[in-house]
């Protein structure tokens, strides 16, 4: 199975700040991973596919960046409404998906 | 629009039986894998498992492999998770989700169906 992490497992940042979280696989999964943000009482939604691609209707204020075993979601602006949890998920070893643990990004 | 719609919360008891939906519309729904992801309350998702429904091709995970059943019904665009026998570790909210068209992420989610198993 492929182990997911995330950190940091909290990020304290202001509104308009830029944030940065990351994910980390136990071994490559090429560009086979996805990025989603949950709000409480919410279903996940999809940000980012392809490690890059953004999903529908997300604002551009989103990037992913990485390949292999590294990645990252920046948040190049943080709106208040980006107050959330971020998984990531890998499904290059389909079909066994992992996600990671979620970054919760608060106000700081 | 896509949309998926599941039924609504549940309160059982240990050793029941229980089989939840997800309703999917606005698509066709044969031609997309729906998958089903648990949360335990306070904690992250857990991938369980996928069903094709065009064909009933299912794949489980191996932490939920036997523990649950997966299935769906095509003629009436319905997928549902199913337990024989509840154990209260099966608390959570359980999501259904639909394959993307670019690889196995998950681009719809149903609402979601909080189970509760308590004596």
């Amino acid at each position: 199975e492929i182990v997911m992490t995330q950190s940091p497992a909290t990020l304290s940042v202001s509104p308009g700040e830029r944030a940065t979280l990351s994910c980390r696989a136990s071994q490559s999964v090429s560009s086979n991973l996805a990025w989603y943000q949950q709000k409480p009482g919410q279903a996940p939604r999809l940000l980012i596919y392809g490690a890059s691609t953004r999903a529908t209707g997300i604002p551009a204020r989103f990037s992913g960046s990485g390949s292999g075993t590294e990645f990252t979601l920046t948040i190049s602006s943080l709106q208040s409404e980006d107050f959330a949890v971020y998984y990531c998920q890998q499904y290059n070893n389909w079909p066994l998906i992992t996600f990671g643990p979620g970054t919760k990004v608060d106000i700081k | 629009e896509v949309q998926l719609v599941q039924s609504g919360a549940e309160v059982k008891k240990p050793g029941e039986s229980l089989k939840i939906s997800c309703k999917g519309s606005g698509y066709s729904f044969t031609s997309y894998w729906i998958g089903w992801v648990r949360q335990m309350p306070g904690k992250g998702l857990e991938w369980m498992g996928i069903i094709y429904p065009g064909d009933s091709d299912t794949r489980y995970s191996p932490s939920f492999q036997g523990q649950v059943t997966i299935s769906a019904d095509k003629s009436i665009s319905t997928a549902y998770l199913q337990w024989s026998s509840l154990k209260a570790s099966d608390t959570a909210m359980y999501y259904c989700a639909r394959r993307s068209s670019y690889g196995h992420n998950f681009d719809y989610w149903g609402q979601g169906t909080l189970v509760t198993v308590s004596s």
